[in-house]
């Protein structure tokens, strides 16, 4: 049984380019939640995805914007990217938007230069 | 607004031992609790999760204690082994319904032959 994939493992950007990063869940899981871990801290909530919607939102900018595929997959996007975009983005599955257990893929590790 | 607390000073100690983590918050009132583990560039391990009408949850070495008056949790490791060096993060869920999290800076634990 796979658990949650993210693709890439590691991308290095420069300020101001555009990056797409992606997720699966794990199987019988519909709802993905994304969120981004800065170095020394802990993860920190950017939004939720389920039935393709974006239904719940944290304290982050326009700039970050995600789609849900039918096959419950997921894409994180973020535009304009600045310095401190760089942390480890992490993606994390549930069976329904309230259950109580997450599942978290190894994360992306973008570097913004 | 919600706040976690987690010890920010890395925690040593010896193989054998039991650890003991604390994890403290204001501002709110959760319907449960949760524990991860993290190692060094991975996602997030769920490893136990505690409601608000339980005071202690038990499973194999880890016990997990949840006091609502102190807004407090305790996490123990018995017989630590050097393999459970990691940092352990602290979660709550954000008021309002759902399972988006919110979570505490992380512990990090040694342990030492």
């Amino acid at each position: 049984d796979a658990g949650v994939t993210q693709s890439p493992t590691h991308l290095i950007k420069t300020r101001g380019q555009q990056v797409t990063l992606r997720c699966s869940p794990k199987s019988g899981h519909d709802t993905v939640s994304w969120y981004q871990q800065a170095l020394g801290q802990g993860p920190q909530f950017i939004f939720q995805y389920y039935e393709e919607e974006e239904r719940q939102r944290g304290n982050f900018p326009d700039r970050f914007s995600g789609h849900q595929y039918p096959n419950y997959s997921s894409e994180l996007n973020v535009n304009a990217l600045l310095l401190g975009d760089s942390a480890l983005y992490l993606c994390a599955s549930s069976s329904t938007p309230g259950a109580p257990e997450q599942y978290f893929g190894p994360g992306t590790r973008l570097t913004v230069t | 607004s919600q706040k976690i607390e987690q010890n920010s000073e890395a925690l040593n100690i010896q193989e054998g031992k039991t650890a003991t983590l604390t994890c403290n918050y204001t501002n709110y009132s959760p319907a449960y609790l949760q524990w991860y583990r993290q190692d060094p560039g991975r996602g997030p391990v769920f490893l136990l999760l505690i409601r608000e009408n339980e005071k202690e949850k038990r499973k194999e070495r880890l016990k997990v204690t949840f006091d609502t008056t102190l807004k407090q949790s305790l996490f123990h490791i018995t017989a630590s082994q050097p393999a459970d060096s990691a940092t352990y993060l602290c979660a709550l869920p954000f008021t309002g319904g759902g399972n988006k999290l919110t979570f505490g800076t992380g512990t990090q634990l040694k342990v030492e032959l």
